[in-house]
């Protein structure tokens, strides 16, 4: 079975500095892994994915992430937040075979101070 | 840009009764979703549909619970009697696979169920 865990529920950081959310997954095949972000009321939106090929894939908003294969990590970042980057985010993982549903992680809070 | 849109925002339903949550998935896309989100908790898998038929569903889709197309641009979970445990946030997602089951999904913005 697949599983995905973001190791911080909340991540309290001042406006303009960097960030990493952490992601680890186990799954004993290979996996898509994607980024969404839930601002507050709203549904999910991709920030990035990955698939294959370059290890680092950037995605909107100015977020990157690197995909990790020995270390089983899929690690989110941005080199400078803003308070509108204050949201909820989710790692979630989907398997190559099969019908694409995604497993997701438990979240991570992040909230951006002035 | 295309987006998935749910009906209603929010519901509020009487333990016991029917409820039947709307999805207008992206009108090009052949693959469906069903997830939930329980307060404080992670969004789970449902159930997946594509071609007219459930290809996945989780343990949490049990008998209560059923997904229909019933013409071509809506996509619907009906919770046949619903429990209190049923109340959270529920999101419906679609995809079109070109070439593979490499799209991402896309979200509406949920219907949040109450159950009373």
């Amino acid at each position: 079975a697949q599983s995905v865990t973001q190791l911080d529920s909340q991540v309290p950081v001042f406006e303009e500095a960097p960030v990493e959310l952490r992601c680890n997954y186990s799954s004993s095949v290979s996996v898509y892994l994607f980024w969404y972000v839930q601002y507050p009321n709203q549904g999910l939106q991709l920030l990035l994915k990955y698939l294959s090929g370059s290890t680092l894939v950037k995605g909107i908003n100015g977020f990157e992430a690197e995909f990790n294969k020995s270390q089983t990590s899929f690690h989110l970042r941005k080199p400078s937040v803003h308070i509108s980057d204050t949201a909820e985010y989710f790692c979630a993982v989907s398997l190559i075979t099969q019908g694409g549903k995604l497993i997701f992680g438990q979240g991570t809070e992040l909230s951006v101070k002035p | 840009e295309p987006e998935v849109t749910q009906t209603p925002s929010h519901q509020v339903t009487q333990m016991g009764q029917e409820v039947i949550l709307r999805c207008v998935p992206i009108s090009n896309h052949l693959y469906f979703y069903w997830y939930r989100q329980i307060l404080g908790q992670k969004v789970e898998f449902l159930v997946s549909f594509y071609n007219n038929e459930i290809s996945e569903k989780s343990e949490i889709f049990d008998d209560q619970f059923s997904v229909e197309r019933p013409d071509g641009s809506n996509f619907t979970l009906k919770i046949r009697s619903t429990k209190l445990e049923d109340s959270a946030m529920y999101f419906c997602a679609s995809t079109w696979p070109r070439g593979g089951l490499d799209q991402p999904q896309h979200f509406g913005d949920g219907t949040r169920l109450s159950i009373l």
